[in-house]
């Protein structure tokens, strides 16, 4: 079993549509998880980085965490075409080692 | 501008040669990391660096060497060893023990 899942998609959604991008992950232990939006051929950029529990917001994205079920969500809210990218989960128990998920392919049709 | 090199941006080889990928980061970052990323399987951590000096085995470290002589720059060799090294390859740095990774652009590496 891999560490972190995540559904490859892709997703395709119209533009103002609400967007939901989720992992699973096994390891009880993680307390840092991390949300990556990447370009093609380009590196990743972290989107939002959240501690333990909770929820955090920042602008139109959302990102959430509840570890009691091990799932983690990034919603992004009025999804825009410039929000095509590939985004990434990351999680993290000791902070000097991070795993991956395999990313979530994301297409906004204007 | 602060950030995160990574030269060259596309790198070719024949089978059999070692190549070494360049990272350079000026954020005054202590730690490095490479990763590569093949369609479908995400991120693995190849090696990762939290000092000059040091450096740790990742995931997929078979294949692979690194050298952290300065703090600024994390080179990573591909050699003839690694058996499928066409890749995409990211640098990224942190501060110390901190969550958040900065990533360079990447240098894809095609094998002929």
């Amino acid at each position: 079993q891999k560490e972190v899942e995540q559904d490859p998609g892709p997703l395709s959604v119209p533009e103002g549509a609400i967007v939901s991008l989720n992992c699973t992950y096994s390891n009880s232990a993680f307390q840092y998880f991390m949300w990556y939006r990447q370009y093609s051929r380009k590196g990743p950029e972290l989107l939002m980085y959240t501690y333990s529990s909770g929820n955090k917001e920042d602008g139109r994205f959302t990102a959430q965490v509840d570890k009691s079920s091990k799932y983690i969500s990034l919603f992004i809210r009025d999804s825009q075409p410039s929000d095509s990218a590939t985004y990434l989960c990351a999680m993290s128990y000791t902070g000097n080692q991070f795993y991956f998920g395999t990313g979530t392919s994301l297409t906004v049709i204007p | 501008d602060g950030g995160i090199t990574q030269s060259p941006k596309y790198l070719f080889r024949k089978e059999g040669q070692n190549v070494t990928l360049s990272c350079e980061q000026n954020l005054n970052h202590d730690a490095m990391y490479w990763y590569r990323q093949d369609p479908g399987q995400g991120l693995r951590l190849i090696y990762y660096s939290q000092i000059v000096n040091d450096f740790q085995k990742g995931d997929i470290a078979e294949g692979y060497s690194v050298s952290r002589e300065k703090k600024e720059s994390f080179p990573l060799t591909v050699t003839s060893a690694q058996k499928n090294p066409t890749a995409f390859y990211l640098c990224a740095s942190s501060i110390h023990l901190a969550p958040e990774q900065f990533f360079g652009p990447g240098t894809r590496l095609t094998v002929l």
